[in-house]
């Protein structure tokens, strides 16, 4: 069974740029899980979707950050424009929810430097 | 507000020793507990899950507990080997709201041969 899969690793870009990240989740897992994480911290959720239907974006800073998931199944993450304090690992989860197990399984990451 | 908490934040042990990781949690209405291991720059590992009807979980040299009641998971490494140094987080799944996993800040563990 393929793992998550995301794109690309790494990205350096200027403050005030925009960056799209990309997600595609283990195939059949109907949610999908957006997380950033700053170095030296646990990852912090910003947006969750149940098939391409958002259940949680309540820690998404709206005003800069936008998620989609296209038919359920891939999903991109934007940031526009982006600042300083954005540096961060990007991790996308996905898991099977399908009553007893909620477990989810991580991608690699996108490491993200702004300057 | 759930909020989770590993002790300690590093940890430094010879190798072949046991040892026990720490993670508390305020709220004990969860869904189940997840220990991860990240290596530097990689991803998250699913090590152990443990639903909340369970008392604990086992796989190979690694043991997790969880006391529900008393807001705590530890999670045991037997025999530890250099091979085992990474940092490990546990989230907890909680069941207040939407079904939303809260993270550790992690515990940074390093084995020296």
């Amino acid at each position: 069974e393929a793992g998550v899969a995301q794109s690309p690793r790494y990205k350096i870009i200027e403050k005030r740029q925009s960056v799209a990240f990309w997600c595609n989740p283990i195939s059949g897992h109907a949610t999908l899980y957006w997380y950033q994480q700053i170095l030296g911290q646990g990852p912090k959720l910003l947006i969750q979707f149940q098939n391409n239907g958002v259940v949680d974006d309540s820690q998404l800073p709206k005003d800069r950050f936008s998620a989609e998931r296209l038919k359920g199944v891939d999903s991109t993450l934007k940031i526009q424009p982006a600042k300083l304090e954005d540096s961060a690992v990007y991790l996308c989860a996905s898991s099977r929810t399908s009553g007893s197990s909620h477990e989810q399984y991580f991608g690699p990451g996108t490491r993200l430097t702004v300057t | 507000k759930q909020e989770v908490t590993q002790i300690p934040a590093a940890l430094s042990v010879p190798e072949g020793e046991n040892l026990v990781l720490n993670c508390s949690f305020t709220d004990s209405a969860i869904y189940n507990l997840q220990w991860f291991r990240q290596d530097p720059g990689k991803g998250l590992t699913s090590l152990l899950l443990i639903q909340s009807s369970q008392r604990e979980q086992t796989s190979g040299r690694l043991n997790a507990s969880l006391d529900k009641s008393s807001g705590r998971s530890t999670l045991y490494i037997a025999a530890s080997q250099p091979g085992d140094s990474a940092t490990y987080l546990c989230a907890v799944l909680a069941t207040s709201g939407t079904y939303k996993y809260i993270f550790g800040t992690g515990t940074r563990l390093k084995v020296l041969a």
